[in-house]
């Protein structure tokens, strides 16, 4: 079993629909979580930054944490066109060590 | 401008040429890191830094090496490049270990990307 699991799509959803993104991990010791944003033909930024469970929102996006099972999440509310692009959840142990990335999941928006 | 800048964009070379791909960042921080991304596989870590003259092997450290002499630059050196390492690379940086946890301090920025072909 791979240490982090997302799901690559590609998702396709309209204008103003709500969006879910998920990822899994086998690690219990993982504890900052992070979701970032790469646009085609960019490096990747950072969206979202989860220390320990629980939810944190910024504006259109939600980010969740599930540590008893696993599982975290990125929701984002009346999607845009602007938000096409591929999300990748990443999360490491401890401060400073390298992050594990999921492969990414690219989502289109269409207008 | 705040910014992690990498060179060059874009290589095209052969095996065995040896290349350097400079990483240079003007935010002082202390962590610096290589990733390289590939179809299917996601984003791997070669190398990272802790701080000047710390340096450590990610997932995939074999055929590179790094050096980090200035808390600005950290260059990924491929001695021998093989076809295996056609890839696109990021260097990244991060505040490191001043102050607690939190997205100031553990926020990683990337770079543009360097494309590399190895003929």
């Amino acid at each position: 079993q791979k240490e982090v699991e997302q799901d690559p799509g590609p998702l396709s959803v309209p204008e103003g629909a709500i969006v879910s993104l998920n990822c899994t991990y086998s690690n219990s010791a993982f504890q900052y979580f992070m979701w970032y944003r790469q646009y085609s033909r960019k490096g990747p930024e950072l969206l979202m930054y989860t220390y320990s469970s629980g939810n944190k929102e910024d504006g259109r996006f939600t980010a969740q944490v599930d540590k008893s099972s696993k599982y975290i999440s990125l929701f984002i509310r009346d999607s845009q066109p602007s938000d096409s692009a591929t999300y990748l959840c990443a999360m490491s142990p401890r401060r400073n060590t390298p992050l594990v990335f999921g492969k990414g999941t690219r989502l289109s928006v269409i207008a | 401008e705040a910014q992690v800048t990498q060179n060059p964009r874009y290589l095209i070379t052969v095996t065995g040429k040896k290349l350097t791909v400079t990483c240079s960042q003007n935010m002082n921080h202390e962590y610096m890191s290589w990733y390289r991304q590939d179809p299917g596989l996601g984003l791997r870590q070669i190398y990272y830094s802790m701080n000047v003259e710390a340096t450590d092997k990610g997932d995939v450290p074999e055929g590179y090496k790094v050096s980090r002499k200035e808390k600005r630059n950290f260059p990924l050196i491929l001695e021998s490049p093989s076809p295996n390492q056609t890839s696109l690379y990021f260097c990244a940086s991060s505040l490191g270990s001043k102050g607690g946890p939190g997205r100031a301090t553990d926020t990683q920025y990337f770079g543009p990307g360097t494309r590399l072909t190895v003929l």
